[in-house]
């Protein structure tokens, strides 16, 4: 059953506390994402990886911080530097290069900062 | 900088309606445009993809077009159901590292 899963469903956080999101993938793509989703607003990157060892910051970087060991993992730590983490976080991931590609994306985990 | 805008944020129609939803984008040197649902809650569900290349893409009661020259897309929706009322969104893919813009998404909800 292949796919994308994100751990955990619901996140809470107290305020001066680091989390990480857990994203992982099956389906064997090079790359993958990290977005951001607040009410009413589209979604915005935070961090991709095209390949195991490398990623880039995405438009909103700041106050996050990725890893990307293993080609099926990019989890995601919110550090205590993000001041209004509450949001929707979602992964994806894509085949690497191809116009033609598509995203898939994980179902998302909602944090919420006490 | 790549802006992708959708307007209205949200519509509310009866049963049966045919509609159309419109996206709009400043650079024209898009890769592909793609439509995305989104659930209450949910992650994304691709629903169409277009390259650049392709003036329109169709799936079911679903239809895409792209008129990339004059930053424009729309999805048109047959014979709407109440299964229908989800978020759209659009988004582009631009640049070597395909990074895709999105817009803030069309609320949709379909009236039985």
């Amino acid at each position: 059953d292949g796919g994308i899963t994100q751990s955990p469903k619901y996140l809470f956080r107290k305020e001066g506390q680091n989390v990480t999101l857990s994203c992982e993938q099956n389906l064997n793509h090079d790359a993958m994402y990290w977005y951001r989703q607040d009410p009413g607003q589209g979604l915005r990157l935070i961090y991709y990886s095209q390949i195991v060892n490398d990623f880039q910051k995405g438009d909103i970087a700041e106050g996050y911080s990725v890893s990307r060991e293993k080609k099926e993992s990019f989890p995601l730590t919110v550090t205590s530097a993000q001041k209004n983490p509450t949001a929707f976080y979602l992964c994806a991931s894509s085949p690497l290069g191809g116009s033609g590609d598509t995203q898939y994306f994980g179902p998302g985990t909602r944090l919420t900062v006490l | 900088k790549q802006e992708v805008t959708q307007i209205p944020a949200a519509l509310s129609v009866p049963e049966g309606e045919n509609l159309v939803l419109n996206c709009s984008f400043t650079d024209s040197a898009i890769y592909n445009l793609q439509w995305f649902r989104q659930d209450p809650g949910k992650g994304l569900t691709s629903l169409l993809l277009i390259q650049s290349s392709q003036r329109e893409q169709t799936s079911g009661r679903l239809n895409a077009s792209l008129d990339k020259s004059s930053g424009r897309s729309t999805l048109y929706i047959a014979a709407s159901q109440p299964g229908d009322s989800a978020t759209y969104l659009c988004a582009v893919l631009t640049g070597a590292n395909s990074k895709l813009t999105f817009g803030k998404g069309i609320t949709l909800s379909v009236r039985p």
